[in-house]
């Protein structure tokens, strides 16, 4: 079946530094790359939406000058949070539509920031 | 606008207890139904889906049933084990839109 893989699964910054988190589709071309971020025992909201090609549609009070999203091939998609700060972290979790699969998730990346 | 409802947890049973985690779900048109599950620290897995109304998805023991009339997709497991201990999501999908989630569902259950 289709694979996402997501990386790093967790990582631990500075603040003020910037945190790229990467998602690759395994054997299927991701059309749409889909952002989420989890708080604790809460459920998955949705950031942002992206294109291949096309630059990410963002949810309401999501900023996209703080979480940068980058889907320049079919394979591959980046979330860069900048400027990191306590309050943003969190996990983040990718999911990649296309190539007839459906929604696949990646694994989630925990990030704390200090 | 859509959206999923489901159950508020946590749920803690005992192992072999039966189970029934709720979720109901308005939309336009006929959305597909998902039941994802997310383990301790990990991301989501796709636990079933139902397409069409009347379909029964089902996986791992675990079943749930499109009902158009009650729009609900309650999932259940005749015998849930300690290994089931997970966070559940129900979920819709209209069109082309992103997937809508429900809250999720905290289960613990304990030998």
């Amino acid at each position: 079946g289709a694979v996402v893989s997501q990386h790093p699964s967790w990582v631990i910054c500075k603040s003020g530094t910037s945190v790229k988190i990467e998602c690759r589709s395994l054997d299927f071309q991701a059309t749409t790359m889909f952002w989420y971020r989890q708080f604790p025992k809460q459920s998955l909201m949705l950031m942002a939406t992206s294109n291949e090609g096309s630059k990410a549609t963002y949810e309401q009070g999501v900023e996209k000058d703080k979480f940068l999203i980058n889907h320049a091939s079919l394979t591959l998609s980046t979330l860069t949070v900048t400027s990191a700060h306590p309050e943003d972290s969190s996990f983040y979790i990718c999911s990649a539509r296309g190539g007839g699969y459906g929604y696949t998730f990646g694994s989630g990346t925990r990030l704390t920031v200090v | 606008g859509d959206s999923v409802t489901q159950m508020e947890g946590p749920v803690t049973l005992s192992e072999e207890a039966f189970l029934t985690i709720n979720c109901t779900y308005t939309a336009t048109g006929y959305p597909s139904l998902f039941w994802y599950v997310q383990y301790p620290g990990e991301g989501l897995q796709l636990l079933l889906k139902a397409t069409k109304a009347d379909d029964k998805g089902s996986n791992k023991g675990f079943e749930a049933t499109y009902r158009k009339e009650t729009t609900s997709f309650h999932l259940e497991k005749g015998s849930v084990q300690v290994s089931d201990s997970a966070v559940y999501f129900c979920a819709h999908l209209s069109g082309n839109t992103p997937l809508v989630f429900g809250k999720g569902t905290r289960l613990s259950v304990i030998a």
